[in-house]
């Protein structure tokens, strides 16, 4: 069962511009929402996370945004770059350490 | 402070083959998670595992596959008869499983199988 729900699947955004991935989920156990940047050929990073104690946190271009009640959260690139070009994962565990992806955003930023 | 150590990077095996993919998790960690990616697709939870026990098998193929992580050396990710729906990218993660340290897991670098 898809327990996170990811969208859009791909984006393609022009340098500079913001780039914003979504993500649901539907099991209110789930406390740690973090987000992974994969490129080709390599395994998954990651880049930010969030609990949901907070409704938003950023670091550097990367912001995440926490909506408890609706049980979503979303990834925000402000001024998106070439180098951004990944894939995205979103990603929701609960105390027992079990952790389920998102299936991914295809992110393209053109030069 | 080496990380996930996955081995072997590429694997090519021959329909009805044995493919046997490993992992070291890093230092400290004691769980261990593997999971399948699809050319073009997301990441699918297969096992998770600590030390002797699995946790929870529940995206795992039902026949040919199966997982252990002994008390001492790398867990392993066994796939009997292979097919060549089985190729794929195999990672593998790892988490120290301490509330304390948090939720998150690191992430290998993948055993990438292809099934001829």
């Amino acid at each position: 069962q898809q327990q996170v729900k990811q969208s859009p699947q791909s984006l393609i955004v022009q340098k500079g511009g913001i780039s914003i991935i979504n993500c649901a989920y539907e099991n209110t156990a789930f406390d740690y929402f973090p987000w992974y940047q994969q490129f080709p050929g390599k395994g998954p990073a990651l880049l930010i996370a969030i609990r949901p104690d907070v409704s938003e946190k950023k670091e550097g271009r990367f912001t995440i945004s926490f909506n408890k009640s609706a049980k979503q959260f979303s990834l925000h690139i402000m001024d998106s770059q070439p180098g951004d070009s990944a894939t995205y994962f979103c990603a929701a565990s609960s105390n027992n350490n079990d952790m389920r992806f998102g299936a991914g955003t295809r992110l393209t930023v053109k030069p | 402070n080496a990380g996930v150590m996955q081995n072997p990077r590429h694997l090519v095996r021959r329909r009805g083959q044995e493919a046997r993919l490993r992992c070291s998790p890093m230092k400290g960690h004691s769980h261990v998670y593997w999971y399948r990616q699809l050319p073009e697709e997301g990441l699918k939870f297969m096992v998770y595992l600590q030390k002797e026990n699995i946790i929870d098998e529940s995206g795992m193929p039902k026949e040919r596959f199966s997982a252990e992580f002994p008390k001492e050396g790398p867990s392993i990710l066994r796939i009997q008869q292979v097919v060549r729906g089985d190729s794929a990218a195999y990672f593998c993660a790892s988490s120290p499983g301490d509330r304390i340290s948090g939720n998150t897991i690191y992430f290998g670098e993948g055993s990438w199988l292809t099934v001829v």
